[in-house]
């Protein structure tokens, strides 16, 4: 059984549109996080959610907006796509158990905008 | 802010080991690891350690913790073309170890 899941694993969209990532766990953990790797494989944390509780947002630009609809999903939801939006979004799940809990992370979402 | 470097490639012969390097800046770290990332694929947690440890050992993988001068490695011993991938290190610091500084990530290339 796959622990985290994205869907799709591939989206090719045209600038100016809205699309949306889903990102599912079957882990039964508490927090679920974005990150966006760019083309220089550069990680960087967009988002986290604590029990439907957005806990970080690491200053991503407003078109992005998570949306978690129960604790084992957390979609990411982009507005008015922009070329420079074009990357890689991991999906990561971890349970909240205090210092030192590990982030399982998703296969990944390749974005591209045209 | 929190930052973490790493050297962005590394290249070795199959059979030699490996050593990854990284710095951190932030002393109140908690926790630090290494994740491996292949080619097309996510990023797997390979090993962590904690802040009051020197060393951790896990079959081929040594990790390395110097708190003194904020330097962090890892060691894999016996490296096979397997391992050739980008491995991350990271950092977090914060009460549920929630909010994680990643390094740029060293792409490994292990030569036949």
């Amino acid at each position: 059984d796959t622990a985290v899941s994205q869907t799709p694993k591939y989206l090719v969209t045209q600038m100016g549109n809205d699309k949306s990532i889903k990102c599912e766990q079957n882990l039964g953990h508490d927090t679920m996080y974005w990150y966006k790797q760019d083309s220089k494989k550069f990680l960087k944390i967009m988002f986290s959610y604590n029990n439907k509780e957005l806990i970080i947002n690491e200053t991503v630009p407003n078109r992005f907006s998570p949306k978690s609809p129960d604790k084992a999903h957390l979609n990411l939801h982009i507005n008015s796509l922009e070329l420079g939006d074009s990357a890689v979004y991991f999906c990561a799940s971890s349970q909240d158990s205090g210092q030192g809990n590990e982030q399982y992370f998703g296969p990944g979402t390749r974005l591209t905008v045209t | 802010g929190e930052d973490v470097e790493q050297s962005l490639f590394l290249s070795v012969r199959e059979g030699d080991s490996s050593v990854i390097n990284c710095t951190y800046t932030d002393s109140s770290s908690t926790y630090l690891y290494w994740y491996k990332q292949e080619p097309g694929a996510g990023l797997q947690l390979l090993t962590y350690i904690f802040s009051n440890m020197d060393m951790k050992q896990d079959q081929r993988l040594t990790v390395l913790l110097n708190k003194k001068d904020k330097h962090l490695s890892l060691r894999i011993a016996d490296t096979q073309t397997g391992d050739s991938a980008i491995y991350f290190c990271a950092e977090t610091a914060d009460n549920y170890g929630q909010n994680f500084v990643f390094g740029p990530g060293t792409r490994l290339s292990v030569l036949p």
